[in-house]
């Protein structure tokens, strides 16, 4: 596709349950990001992958964050548990990226999960 | 590790007037440094990005930013605001060039434009 596109965009959990978000990242980007953005507040570091590789997962806020990109393309998010402290905006990114390190991040629109 | 403080949450201005949204940084090593625009409902947009090529860094849509080491300051500029300029802007900073390491982002500024 032409951008980064994430599903679904809205969900709404009860307190306890599982979720999945996922992204759709801009073909052939090596790199991808997932950012936690609180309301009213700038979008915070989870993790990064290069290809299948999950490089940094230093942002993950508990164990209860899982995330995979088994074929180096698609990226899930998945939340255990959830908590209702965890409603806020899933954000995630793509770019060129891998060694070079230099590059445009693009981001998707956001999944808004608010649990109840 | 690297921070960014954006000094002001709300800035208003009148249309057709010069914009200032401020921004200091804070690193360990030499930054990237980027300014993201957010429109509600909408994915964030890169503006412009300085990697220690020139200091005075031209973006999209008439902004500007201007990189002062000897400040720590990495200000968003644009000499005549327009409607369509009401946003949330973010200050970022990262170690490497931004492709391959997550963004330390500011807590942003709402850019509020008068009629």
């Amino acid at each position: 596709g032409a951008g980064v596109s994430q599903s679904p965009r809205y969900k709404v959990a009860k307190r306890g349950q599982d979720v999945a978000l996922r992204c759709d990242p801009i073909s052939g980007h090596v790199s991808l990001f997932w950012y936690q953005q609180a309301l009213g507040q700038g979008p915070e570091f989870l993790t990064y992958f290069q290809n299948e590789a999950q490089l940094d997962k230093s942002g993950l806020p508990s164990d209860r964050f899982f995330a995979e990109r088994p074929e180096g393309s698609v990226s899930t998010l998945k939340i255990q548990r959830t908590q209702q402290e965890d409603s806020a905006v899933y954000l995630c990114a793509s770019s060129l990226g891998g060694d070079l390190g230099f590059g445009e991040q693009f981001f998707g629109p956001g999944t808004r999960l608010t649990v109840l | 590790a690297q921070s960014v403080t954006q000094l002001d949450s709300h800035v208003s201005v009148s249309e057709g007037t010069p914009v200032l949204l401020r921004c200091n940084y804070s690193s360990s090593y030499s930054p990237s440094l980027f300014w993201y625009v957010q429109h509600p409902n909408k994915g964030l947009q890169l503006l412009l990005k300085y990697t220690s090529a020139a200091t005075l860094v031209k973006g999209i849509n008439g902004f500007e930013a201007e990189f002062k080491k000897s400040e720590t300051s990495f200000h968003l500029t644009k000499p005549s605001a327009h409607m369509s300029d009401a946003a949330e802007y973010f200050c970022v900073v990262s170690v490497g060039g931004g492709g391959a390491d997550g963004l330390t982002f500011g807590k942003g500024t709402h850019l509020i434009i008068q009629p």
